[in-house]
């Protein structure tokens, strides 16, 4: 079955420690994304790529590093600089049309804790 | 600027009818998406508008008025199962990527009693 992966689901981390969250995907899709969920908040786009070897920051991109050098994968670094990782992460993909619905499609998430 | 509103809770009775609505504002409109999000899990895309009027998809229907900025999520024949939170997003062309990037509200958690 076609989808996105998203491991680990659930990571513990320390204060001062890069972490890296990854995300695979088999739908052949060309762009992919990360987004932060936090309580009562929207999801914010972190990071973005359209095409392998190229992305671009999101709103958030502070703290955070990413890399495409496959297209299958985008996996995401939270940094020692991220002054407050503790949420849920999504990752995301989607064709890159240029028409019609053009859905994005979800990973299941991780969620990370930093003790 | 954008901005993308909906209420925060709303609470119905199992078979009922809810309408979630969504109220925006961005510079460069280019779909509405309502996504579906149970706690601790992934969304799921629901339905998409980009011309006025209204969609149906089973249960659930969606309409849009572009000039109003406005849309709504009708859910009918309530289930339990329906519990979550509704996200309504806004693909605006001035947001970056090849057909514009989601602008998402912060979410309706809906709960659904017996």
């Amino acid at each position: 079955d076609g989808g996105i992966t998203q491991s680990p689901k659930y990571l513990f981390r320390k204060e001062g420690q890069n972490v890296t969250l990854s995300c695979e995907q088999n739908l052949n899709h060309d762009a992919m994304y990360w987004y932060r969920q936090d309580p009562g908040q929207g999801l914010r786009l972190i990071y973005y790529s359209q095409i392998v070897n190229d992305f671009q920051k999101g709103d958030i991109a502070e703290g955070y590093s990413v890399s495409r050098e496959k297209k299958e994968s985008f996996p995401l670094t939270v940094t020692s600089a991220q002054k407050n990782p503790t949420a849920f992460y999504l990752c995301a993909s989607k064709l890159r049309g240029t028409s019609g619905a053009n859905v994005l499609t979800f990973g299941a998430g991780s969620r990370l804790t930093v003790l | 600027g954008q901005n993308i509103d909906q209420p925060t809770e709303m609470t119905a009775t199992e078979g009922a009818i809810v309408q979630i609505n969504c109220t925006y504002q961005t510079s460069g409109f280019n779909g509405l998406f309502w996504y579906q999000q149970h706690a601790g899990e992934a969304p799921t895309f629901l339905s998409y508008n980009v011309l006025d009027g209204l969609e149906e998809k089973g249960r659930f229907s969606s309409f849009l008025s572009r000039s109003k900025g406005y849309s709504y999520l009708l859910l009918k024949e309530l289930q339990m199962k329906d519990s979550a939170s509704y996200l309504c997003a806004v693909r605006d062309r001035e947001y970056g990527g090849s057909q514009g990037n989601l602008i998402f509200g912060k979410g309706t958690k809906l709960s659904v009693k017996p």
